[in-house]
């Protein structure tokens, strides 16, 4: 099961922000957040990840509260291409290692 | 640097068939796991190969297999196809940076009729 929940769907207004949330309660002390993007049928696109201290890229925001135990993605001007399926992940051991496991994610959509 | 490739993009089987597919990682990363999409499922991991050697799997029958060739370049192979077996199927290649960041493809649609 994946270690993290997020909101099934969210509105965003062309132009504005999006905060995308996420909670990681379990997570562990050296375990990372990534933040994947799904656009219709194409692969997953990486865009941002951190481990506590807050992060930023040419996409997005990453901000993780001091306990960890959340984040939120920031996209501070949403456009219409932003529209896609934000998955929120941290890795989740099993008998053989740890890899990705995926929830279903947010499906944000931008308005125009 | 190009970035994951897979091939072929769509493919059509008849269940009892197998199939394989395939993926080209990234230049230099030598990690490549495999996931299944499916809209019920989701995405669900599937394997990871590193170095020509399976390190990591998934929760999946045995007629799901993978090899991975010394160039890095990483097949996966289905064998006696079901219907449920329709599905993205995506290659993701990791390299060394801190936080393994995986890359992925475009992926495989694979229909099984």
């Amino acid at each position: 099961d994946a270690k993290t929940t997020q909101p099934p769907s969210m509105d965003c207004a062309e132009g504005r922000a999006a905060n995308l949330p996420c909670n990681h309660s379990t997570i562990s002390g050296n375990e990372y957040v990534y933040w994947y993007r799904q656009i219709h049928s194409q692969g997953p696109q990486y865009i941002i990840h951190g481990l506590k201290n807050n992060e930023t890229n040419e996409m997005a925001s990453l901000i993780i509260t001091e306990d960890r135990k959340s984040s939120t993605l920031i996209l501070p001007h949403a456009t219409l291409r932003d529209t896609a399926v934000y998955y929120c992940i941290v890795r989740v051991a099993n008998n053989y290692g740890q890899n990705f496991v995926f929830g279903p994610g947010t499906r944000l959509s931008v308005l125009p | 640097k190009a970035g994951v490739t897979q091939t072929p993009r769509y493919l059509i089987k008849t269940r009892g068939q197998q199939v394989t597919l395939s993926c080209s990682p990234i230049s230099g990363h030598r990690s490549v796991s495999w996931y299944q999409q499916t809209p019920g499922q989701g995405l669900q991991f599937l394997f990871e190969y590193f170095s020509e050697t399976q390190r990591n799997k998934g929760n999946f029958p045995g007629r799901f297999s993978g090899r991975q060739f010394s160039n890095s370049r990483s097949e996966m192979n289905v064998s006696t196809l079901e219907l449920g077996d329709s599905a993205l199927y995506l290659c993701a290649s990791k390299g060394r940076l801190a936080g393994d960041i995986q890359y992925f493809g475009a992926g495989t649609r694979l229909s099984v009729l």
